[in-house]
């Protein structure tokens, strides 16, 4: 079974610093997906970035980057210059190509002090 | 385009009530997915309809769970009767292709079941 685990349940960090949140995942298979969705107070989940595992190349999208270790099943997400908006919950999500099972670690609560 | 829309935000019931939760998916996307949160613990998904048709209900906790999606537009979600370990945010999602790279999120529907 493909599990998601992200460590971190709580991480806070300086406006305008940086932040890392872990995420490993387990799976078998070589092909999938893999997205950071952040949920802010208003509750509606946003796709923040997405990696496909055949790329090697790191995605990146203005501000969110991603460290992708296929060997390590290891996917982190880097947000650098921090905003005070960025607080929200993170939940690193992994989906097998040819899939519709998405599947969710428990969510890290970003809080961003100003 | 309208997003997801999900009724209502907060729904507070008494075990053993009727609840029914709505989702409107985006118009056009046929793919349409349900998930739970429970407090704390990571989203699980419930069940995919593919327009009218459940494509995969193998995360649905039991039968006290029904999921419908008549004319292959708005889905419900009907929980009878309701027990305590039912409480918490129930997602719903749209994409409009098999593959769901780009899932779009509702807001979610809070339980609580008191």
């Amino acid at each position: 079974a493909q599990t998601v685990t992200q460590s971190q349940p709580e991480m806070s960090v300086q406006e305008a610093e940086t932040v890392t949140l872990s995420c490993t995942y387990d799976t078998s298979e070589s092909d999938y997906y893999l997205f950071w969705y952040k949920q802010p107070p208003s509750r509606q989940m946003i796709l923040v970035i997405r990696q496909e595992a055949y790329k090697q190349q790191n995605a990146t999208e203005n501000r969110f980057s991603v460290n992708f270790q296929k060997a390590a099943k290891s996917f982190s997400l880097k947000i650098s210059d921090s905003q005070l908006g960025d607080a929200a919950m993170y939940f690193c999500a992994y989906r097998r190509t040819r899939s519709n099972d998405m599947r969710f670690g428990a969510g890290t609560r970003l809080t961003v002090k100003p | 385009e309208a997003g997801v829309t999900q009724f209502p935000s907060h729904s507070v019931i008494e075990k053993g009530q009727t609840v029914t939760l709505r989702c409107d998916p985006i118009s056009g996307h046929d793919n349409l997915y349900w998930y739970r949160r429970v407090m704390g613990k990571e989203i699980k998904f419930l069940l995919h309809f593919v327009k009218e048709s459940k494509q995969d209900e193998s995360g649905m906790p039991n039968n006290r769970f029904l999921a419908e999606r008549t004319g292959g537009t708005y889905s419900t979600l009907k929980v009878q009767p309701a027990e305590l370990e039912d409480s918490g945010v129930y997602f719903c999602a749209s994409s409009q292709d098999m593959r769901g790279y780009g899932y779009t999120f509702g807001s979610g529907t809070r339980l609580t079941v008191v």
